[in-house]
């Protein structure tokens, strides 16, 4: 089955203690990218990547790291997480290396910091 | 950062009723606009990426049309079912080279059975 899948779905972690959200795809797609979702903002985007070894920033990258070294992983990295990046964390991808293709969503994986 | 902004916020439709909803953006520099549903609790699905103006597309009962000119697009939901009580998501890219995708809030629709 064509899918996008997210691990871990749901996580509650402390201020600073670094952490790691895996997102795997298995159709083949070169275009990645990460989405947090926050009440009243709608989806944000935090990085993505149109190939691999190639990342760039989104519109809020500030306090994550991503990695692209293979084609069907994109994990995401927060260093040192602070209580402002709680929220719903979508990775997401697209066929051809384009964003302008339709975008296929993880299930999510939800984030508390304390 | 761009704007897309949607409206209304929130929408509740009488089942049986037809409906629909906007989605504004940038005209400048417009490369490609996308209609995502996205239920409660689930993961977004596409549902037309349109990159032409006067662009119309459909998918059972739901219709969307593009004006890249004006810098809108509607989607249309025709005689709604409770099952398309969903988020609709509008999301825009510009043709700047960069492959950024730039969402607007939502319309949260209730259908009242």
């Amino acid at each position: 089955e064509a899918q996008v899948t997210q691990n871990p779905r749901y996580l509650i972690t402390v201020t600073g203690k670094k952490l790691t959200v895996t997102c795997s795809q298995n159709m083949n797609h070169e275009y990645m990218s990460w989405y947090r979702q926050d009440p009243g903002l709608g989806l944000r985007q935090i990085y993505y990547s149109m190939n691999v070894e190639v990342t760039d920033k989104g519109d809020v990258p500030e306090g994550y790291k991503v990695s692209r070294k293979e084609k069907r992983n994109f994990p995401l990295i927060l260093e040192s997480p602070s209580p402002n990046q709680t929220s719903l964390y979508f990775c997401a991808s697209s066929d051809q290396g384009q964003v302008h293709n339709e975008q296929f969503f993880g299930p999510g994986t939800r984030l508390t910091v304390l | 950062i761009l704007n897309v902004e949607q409206s209304p916020q929130s929408l509740h439709v009488q089942e049986g009723d037809s409906t629909n909803f906007t989605c504004s953006f940038p005209s400048s520099n417009f490369y490609a606009l996308h209609w995502y549903r996205w239920e409660t609790a689930k993961s977004p699905e596409a549902l037309f990426v349109m990159t032409l103006n006067g662009d119309e597309k459909k998918k059972g009962q739901i219709s969307a049309t593009l004006n890249t000119k004006e810098g809108y697009s509607y989607l249309y939901i025709k005689g709604s079912q409770p099952e398309d009580s969903a988020t609709y998501l509008c999301a825009f890219t510009t043709n700047f080279g960069n492959e950024k995708l730039t969402f607007g809030t939502g319309t949260r629709l209730t259908i009242i059975p």
